[in-house]
């Protein structure tokens, strides 16, 4: 069974650095797409980028392109999101996704918290 | 960039009544070469992760009721619910992943029960 396992609420300040898991089981996890996606409170889904396991292979939507980093861990099947500099506007709920198929993403984590606030 | 809009901003509709949303993509997003649509319908209830319904405009995912449909092709996609059901209340995306990096969601759609 494939399990997609986010890493647990964060509270930060602005300016402190921060490392969201994604821990994934149940397939090869090398051989599939991981997807990152913001939803900020009470709005809508927001694509910040995915990376291909296998090569690091890893796509930023321009929006994210600078402002945060994903990485993956083949030895212990997860992904990451980190961010060196965090801002109030980073407080969002982030998710994980993997693709089964292609770019479809049909499997998704529960969501991680980030609140950042002074 | 591939710019999604969702029509109607929500909509309220009777248990049993049939539910239309419509998705529009700024540019095509079939490509050709598979005549395959790169479009992605999810459902998301309040305080849980979007569940994918529907991919490739019209291909419903394993599990998912056969009310939900999916219909369009190019720039224009509609998701049907065929039978309006309480525990379909939820926001309704469309996705675009043909433009990589840039993958899209639309606006998305809010479905209530009136």
């Amino acid at each position: 069974e494939v399990q997609v396992v986010q890493s647990g609420a964060e509270v930060k300040k602005p300016g402190e650095s921060l490392r969201i898991s994604c821990k994934t089981s149940g397939y090869s996890f090398p051989s599939y797409w991981i997807a990152w996606v913001r939803q900020m409170p009470g709005k809508g889904l927001e694509w910040m980028g995915m990376i291909y396991p296998g090569d690091s292979d890893t796509r930023y939507s321009p929006s994210f392109q600078g402002q945060v980093t994903i990485s993956v861990d083949k030895s212990i099947t997860t992904a990451y999101l980190q961010w060196n500099i965090l801002k109030a506007s980073d407080t969002a709920i982030y998710y994980c996704a993997y693709a089964s198929s292609a770019v479809i993403f049909d499997h998704w984590g529960q969501g991680t918290l980030v609140t950042v606030s002074s | 960039d591939i710019v999604m809009t969702q029509s109607p901003d929500s909509l309220a509709l009777s248990l049993g009544e049939r539910a239309t949303i419509n998705c529009k993509s700024s540019q095509s997003v079939l490509n050709t070469s598979n005549n395959k649509n790169y479009l992605a319908w999810y459902q998301q209830k309040p305080g849980q992760p979007p569940r994918l319904l529907i991919y490739w405009a019209s291909t419903r995912e394993s599990g998912v009721p056969d009310r939900f449909s999916g219909s369009g092709s190019g720039t224009d996609f509609t998701l049907t619910i065929s039978s309006l059901q309480a525990e379909d209340v939820a926001v309704y995306y469309c996705h675009q992943y043909y433009s990589t990096p840039m993958f899209t969601f639309g606006p998305g759609t809010k479905v209530d029960i009136k």
